[in-house]
């Protein structure tokens, strides 16, 4: 398997702008996590899936941030509009079922200028 | 409020020692706790995963133990190589699938 597949890996954009990160989780995984992180604040959890359903986004910081999963092997986190403060590295990662491993992608690396 | 505190932020040791990581947590009730390692500019890659009910869990040259009682986890190394240095983060899951993670202790092994 690939693994946990993000893109695109780096996205550069102009504050106000939409952002769309995608992400495909390795084949035969029924969660999938979307994370941020950040120098100051590490890594959070922004919101995560169980069966392509919306479990917990508490952690989404605020309406301008959306995700959807519309099937099994797709994932989106939206940003719109984007601000200089949502540049961060955004990782997807996934896992077979509840308590079990969480595979990470390698990241996209988010600059709003 | 749950928090995973990692100490010290960085640690060097010369090529060749055992060394430990430590990683404590507020809540004894867990779910399980995993190690993950974080090279410069990359995602994060798993160590290790260790359930509720599990003491430690071991893999080639490393080993991780948990004491829920007193909120610790350490990962042990043993004969450490230069590729060993990395990040190291400790990642806890407080009663679901949500990962609370430390903020990492940066290792480097020195040749």
């Amino acid at each position: 398997d690939a693994g946990v597949i993000q893109s695109p890996r780096h996205e550069v954009t102009e504050m106000g702008q939409e952002v769309t990160l995608r992400c495909k989780p390795i084949s035969g995984h029924n969660s999938l996590f979307w994370y941020r992180q950040t120098m100051m604040r590490g890594l959070e959890l922004l919101i995560y899936f169980n069966n392509n359903v919306p479990i917990d986004d508490s952690g989404m910081p605020e309406d301008r941030f959306s995700a959807k999963m519309p099937n099994a092997s797709f994932s989106t986190l939206k940003i719109q509009p984007s601000e200089p403060r949502d540049s961060a590295v955004y990782f997807c990662a996934s896992s077979f079922s509840y308590n079990y491993e969480q595979y990470f992608g390698p990241g996209t690396r988010l600059t709003v200028t | 409020k749950q928090e995973v505190t990692q100490i010290p932020a960085a640690l060097s040791v010369p090529e060749g020692e055992n060394l430990v990581l430590n990683c404590s947590f507020t809540d004894s009730a867990i779910y399980n706790l995993q190690w993950f390692r974080q090279d410069p500019g990359k995602g994060l890659t798993s160590l290790l995963l260790i359930q509720s009910s599990q003491r430690e869990q071991t893999s080639g040259r490393l080993n991780a133990s948990l004491d829920k009682s007193s909120g610790r986890s350490t990962l042990y190394i043993a004969a450490s190589q230069p590729g060993d240095s990395a990040t190291y983060l400790c990642a806890v899951a407080f009663g679901n699938e949500k990962l609370t993670f430390g903020t990492g202790t940066r290792l480097t092994i020195i040749p």
